[in-house]
């Protein structure tokens, strides 16, 4: 069984802020998720990965296989990018669903 | 964009009573799923589904659950008798794993009173 880990819990930054939230897994995967929960509750995917580095608009994700541990960062940090960041994983390398780690509440202050 | 489309969005429902919560997922994915989020905790999986049968279930996913395909579009859960311990959030998704990243719908807020 995957065991998904998070730091920070909550994070607070001032606007513009570079930000960095980590995921550590015990269990090799074939791709890890990141994800955005919205203050009403839907989830958005970010982005998924097997090696490497992601990047879309400020938001850049970093895998290390052989570390088993991400890094989600945010440049230039701003209000509307507050939410609950969630990395998840698969539970085993060949399962199909996701395995979510308890999550990341960022608070962007203007 | 394609994207997953669950109803109704908010559902309460009085103990023991059934509700079905219903899912319309991205029509080319291959793999549907059903997650739930108590309040203030992780998110987490009850079930998959994948050529119209169950793929996977958690261990939360007993007989009180049920999924099915009725009509090759929608995609539901059921939950029979329901309790208060089953007030929820609960998200459809879809998705081609690995290959694909995973489709959430914006979820039904269950509440059991």
């Amino acid at each position: 069984k995957n065991e998904v880990e998070q730091s920070p819990q909550n994070l607070t930054a001032q606007e513009g802020e570079f930000i960095t939230i980590n995921c550590s897994y015990s269990v090799g995967i074939s791709a890890l998720h990141w994800l955005q929960q919205h203050p009403g509750g839907g989830i958005v995917s970010l982005f998924m990965l097997s090696s490497g580095k992601k990047k879309h608009g400020r938001l850049i994700a970093t895998i290390n296989i052989q570390e088993k541990h991400s890094s989600l960062h945010i440049t230039a940090s701003h209000p509307r990018d507050s939410a609950v960041y969630i990395c998840a994983a698969p539970p085993s390398g060949s399962a199909r669903q996701l395995t979510f780690g308890s999550g990341t509440q960022l608070t962007v202050l203007p | 964009e394609p994207e997953v489309t669950q109803t109704p969005s908010h559902q309460v429902t009085q103990m023991g009573q059934e509700v079905i919560l219903r899912c319309v997922p991205i029509s080319n994915h291959l793999y549907f799923y059903w997650y739930r989020q108590i309040l203030g905790q992780k998110v987490e999986f009850l079930v998959s589904f994948y050529n119209n049968e169950i793929s996977e279930k958690s261990e939360i996913f007993d007989d009180q659950f049920s999924v099915e395909r009725p009509d090759g579009s929608n995609f539901t859960l059921k939950i029979r008798s329901t309790k208060l311990e089953d007030s929820a959030m609960y998200f459809c998704a879809t998705g081609t794993p690995p290959n694909t990243e995973a489709f959430f719908g914006q979820g039904t807020r269950l509440t059991v009173v």
